[in-house]
């Protein structure tokens, strides 16, 4: 079975500019998660999506935004990018079905964001 | 909302030595609590996990435990291997949110 792919691998991006990053998940997983990774500030998680509904969010600003398609896939979107944006941009899947209880979430290998 | 300390930063251990790396969880609603291991370059791929309702799992070499009072949790491996390096992020849920990370600690194996 095919792992979580994320695309495109690497951007760059200047000040100002928006960008958007997309993730498939596993087959037959319906829960998306993304989370920025930095040196700094660790693994954060930034918002959670389950059958095209965001079912928990993270302390981002508004520029950060999410969505998910009918067959999973998801994409975020992050506007009027900032040099403190560049980072790990990681996505993750899991089989979550009940809202109760988490299930293991698999990681693809991220998408690396540098900010000029 | 939750927190999650991570200790050590960095270790260091010879090939065949043990490693221990420690978490604390301040929500005591949490009830899972997974291990990640990052190498370079890849994104982090789960080793092991534990639910609240087991105090100890074990997979090979590598084995966690739990303590609910104590509200922290262990990561141990055991005849460490060079290819054990790389960094290790532990992590909490109570279910209803998504996971919340430690810091990460950077493991050093060497031969």
């Amino acid at each position: 079975k095919a792992g979580v792919t994320q695309t495109p691998r690497y951007l760059i991006k200047t000040r100002g500019q928006q960008v958007t990053l997309s993730c498939s998940p596993i087959s037959g997983h319906r829960s998306v998660s993304w989370y920025q990774q930095t040196p700094g500030q660790g693994l954060q998680f930034l918002f959670e999506y389950f059958s095209e509904t965001q079912r928990n969010k993270g302390n981002f600003p508004g520029r950060f935004s999410g969505r998910q398609f009918s067959n999973s896939r998801s994409e975020m979107n992050v506007s009027t990018l900032e040099l403190g944006d560049s980072a790990l941009y990681l996505c993750a899947s899991s089989l979550k079905v009940l809202a109760h209880r988490q299930e293991t979430q698999y990681f693809g290998p991220g998408t690396r964001l540098l900010v000029l | 909302g939750e927190n999650v300390e991570q200790h050590p930063s960095t270790l260091s251990v010879q090939e065949g030595d043990s490693a221990v790396i420690k978490c604390t969880y301040s929500d005591s609603a949490s009830n899972y609590f997974p291990w990640y291991k990052q190498e370079l370059g890849k994104g982090p791929q789960l080793i092991i996990d534990i639910r609240s309702n087991v105090g100890e799992k074990k997979d090979q070499r590598i084995a966690v435990t739990l303590n609910k009072t104590a509200k922290h949790f262990s990561l141990h491996i055991t005849e460490t291997q060079p290819e054990d390096s790389a960094v290790y992020f532990c992590a909490a849920s109570t279910g209803y949110s998504t996971l919340t990370f430690g810091k990460g600690t950077m493991l050093l194996v060497s031969p």
